[in-house]
């Protein structure tokens, strides 16, 4: 079974505007972490936001936020104020309990239009 | 360096050919990782060192491919007699903990390599 989805291939947003990338999870463990990952074209994975399991509110990192809601499984990207230099692959992953490997999602690709 | 280092960045093999990939994480690191990524894919896992230690290679395809780390600092993805299954982008990251996983990660910027 597939422990992280993201069911948006693709997505368009003007600039400037919000954007929201959905990710669900499944796991077992109570003590997991998630995490989303931006890839430019250039192929480096560069880390976003973390959220771990037990943290009481959503992470935020400057533009990026997280929609943590534990009970939906759900650990969705809003990233604000969109720029052009946004475009790009985003992967949603998570790490269980005190594993020490990544499940990334299959990814979903941001077009910022001007 | 600062950053994680991997080379080449392309790769072109042919079918049956030997091929190494090459890792240089940020000085220091204790965890190394690699993950195949193919096209259109989130990254899968391979295999995970702790210093000098290969801790888990749940993730290799095949006893086609092989990884070392011997020094505990530069690591090599050995794949041979190459096959098309295996193109794919080579995602090398590393990280300060020891077992602490995601947090922290800093990954390269791979190395792609198509086998024709």
């Amino acid at each position: 079974a597939q422990k992280i989805t993201q069911t948006q291939p693709g997505m368009f947003v003007q600039e400037k505007e919000a954007v929201t990338l959905d990710c669900t999870y499944d796991t077992s463990d109570p003590s997991y972490g998630l995490f989303w990952y931006k890839q430019p074209s250039s192929g480096e994975m560069i880390f976003l936001i973390y959220q771990g399991s037990y943290d009481q509110q959503n992470a935020t990192e400057g533009r990026y936020s997280l929609n943590f809601q534990k009970a939906r499984k759900s650990a969705n990207l809003v990233i604000s104020a969109s720029q052009l230099g946004d475009s790009a692959m985003y992967f949603c992953a998570m790490r269980e309990g005190d594993d020490y490997k990544l499940s990334f999602g299959a990814g979903t690709t941001v077009t910022v239009r001007a | 360096g600062a950053g994680v280092s991997q080379s080449p960045r392309y790769k072109v093999a042919k079918r049956g050919q030997d091929v190494a990939l090459r890792c240089d994480p940020i000085s220091g690191h204790v965890s190394l990782f690699w993950y195949q990524q193919a096209l259109g894919q989130g990254p899968e896992f391979l295999t995970y060192f702790q210093n000098e230690a290969q801790l888990d290679k749940s993730g290799l395809p095949s006893d086609r491919f092989f990884a070392e780390r011997p020094e505990g600092s530069v690591s090599t993805l050995k794949i041979q007699r190459t096959q098309q299954e295996d193109s794919a982008v080579y995602l090398c990251a590393s990280s300060l903990g020891g077992t602490l996983g995601g947090y922290g990660y800093t990954f390269g910027s791979g190395t792609r390599l198509t086998v024709v």
